[in-house]
């Protein structure tokens, strides 16, 4: 079976500095996604960035980028030049045969 | 249009009421999902459809009940709840590809309250 961590239940960092969440997990499988989904306060999920299993390239999406390292199981997200609009919860989320299994999410606050 | 709508945004029920979600999306997608979630924790899947069809149902009690009428709709309809199904119901979509599933893009969610 799938699991999915997320080791910081909570962090504050300030605005414009680089933070990252560090997410890791466990598959036997070799093909799989894995993402990044921000929800603020009371608002939507929206995803922030994907990452192919298959692809040895880090994703990048403006301010947010991953270090996926595939043999250690891990997908952090680091955000530069953090915003307060960056206040969210961030869950990381692995992808196999159409069923998402998230991890618990970290509480992201961005202090002016 | 990247859209996901879900109606009612808020939804007061008692146990013995009957009331119906929906979700809506014209992205083209043919996999629709709902999830319920929770205070402070992550969305928690209850149904797939993909092409119309329910391909899985993590074992959820029989009071609530799915519905795909076409590719763009999905509802969930509910029944003699429980005060512990109180929750935010997500919807999302994603479009199967070749290669396998792709993201899910989530609508804004129905806040239910069972009294």
């Amino acid at each position: 079976a799938q699991t999915v961590t997320q080791s910081q239940p909570e962090m504050s960092v300030q605005e414009a500095e680089t933070v990252t969440l560090s997410c890791t997990y466990d598959t036997s499988e070799s093909n799989y996604y894995l993402f990044w989904y921000k929800q603020p306060p009371s608002r939507q999920m929206i995803l922030v960035i994907r990452q192919e299993a298959y692809k040895q390239q880090n994703a990048t999406e403006n301010r947010f980028s991953v270090n996926f390292q595939k043999a250690a199981k891990s997908f952090s997200l680091k955000i530069s030049d953090s915003q307060l609009g960056d206040t969210a919860m961030y869950f990381c989320a692995f992808l196999l045969d159409d069923k998402i299994i998230f991890g618990k999410g970290t509480r992201l606050h961005i202090l002016p | 249009d990247t859209e996901v709508t879900q109606t009612p945004k808020h939804l007061v029920m008692g146990m013995t009421n009957k009331k119906s979600l929906k979700c809506e999306q014209h992205m083209g997608h043919r996999a629709m999902y709902w999830y319920k979630q929770k205070a402070k924790k992550p969305p928690e899947l209850m149904f797939v459809y993909s092409y119309e069809k329910l391909s899985i149902n993590e074992s959820v009690p029989s009071r609530f009940s799915p519905e795909c009428p076409n590719s763009s709709l999905l509802n969930l309809h509910l029944h003699a709840l429980q005060p512990e199904d109180s929750a935010l119901y997500l919807c999302a979509s994603s479009q199967p590809t070749l290669a396998g599933p792709y993201e899910q893009y989530f609508g804004p969610g129905t806040r239910l309250t069972v009294t």
